[in-house]
């Protein structure tokens, strides 16, 4: 089992710019989750999906932030235009269905926004 | 989390001592409750969880204790080690999602040689 799949691992870039965040959930899995991680928020959901359809995008910051998953396999986070205070980690996490099933997380992308 | 309280946010014991962590929950229907332990700059990993028909559930050094009634949960680490120093989050279900969770607020633990 290859695990919750992210990329990039760090990804350093000008504020203004756009950053796409990619996550691969484990196979079988029918949920993912975006979470965002500071030293003053804590872990904060931003999106989650299930069965390829967002389902609750309440935690997305603003209008800047934008997430897709187009198939089983794949998703993304878009930030467009990025700001300093984006400067986070970002971890995907998938779960499979089913009561008793804990969410598994990525190795997270490391994101500074200069 | 705004459902799920976790004390203390910072623990620091001698190594062989025991920690404990605990939180607190708001829904009675809540049935599964994860611990997550995570390193300086890694992710949030699994370590052990209990479902809502057990009071209690052991995986070595490491054991979850739920009491339905009171609401709450305990994660105790026995015989600690240097290598268990790390953030440890717990988590509950949020009511009528399925799928989500609410994460406590995390407890940095640090074990002392």
């Amino acid at each position: 089992d290859a695990g919750v799949i992210q990329s990039p691992r760090h990804e350093v870039t000008e504020m203004g710019q756009e950053v796409t965040l990619r996550c691969k959930p484990i196979s079988g899995h029918n949920s993912l989750f975006w979470y965002r991680q500071t030293m003053m928020r804590g872990l904060e959901l931003l999106i989650y999906f299930n069965n390829n359809v967002p389902i609750d995008d309440s935690g997305m910051p603003e209008d800047r932030f934008s997430a897709k998953m187009p198939n089983a396999s794949f998703s993304t986070l878009k930030i467009q235009p990025s700001e300093p205070r984006d400067s986070a980690v970002y971890f995907c996490a998938s779960r499979g269905q089913g009561i008793g099933q804990p969410q598994h997380f990525g190795d997270g992308t490391r994101l500074s926004i200069l | 989390g705004e459902n799920v309280e976790q004390h203390p946010s910072t623990l620091s014991v001698q190594e062989g001592d025991s920690a404990v962590i605990k939180c607190t929950y708001s829904d009675s229907a809540s049935n599964y409750f994860p611990w997550y332990k995570q390193e300086l700059g890694k992710r949030p990993q699994l370590i052990i969880d209990i479902r809502s028909n057990v009071g209690e559930k052991k995986d070595q050094r490491i054991a979850v204790t739920l009491n339905k009634t009171a609401k709450h949960f305990s994660l105790h680490i026995t015989e600690t080690q240097p290598e268990d120093s790390a953030v440890y989050f717990c988590a509950a279900p949020k009511p009528n999602t399925g799928n989500q969770f609410y994460f406590g607020t995390g407890t940095s633990l640090t074990v002392i040689p």
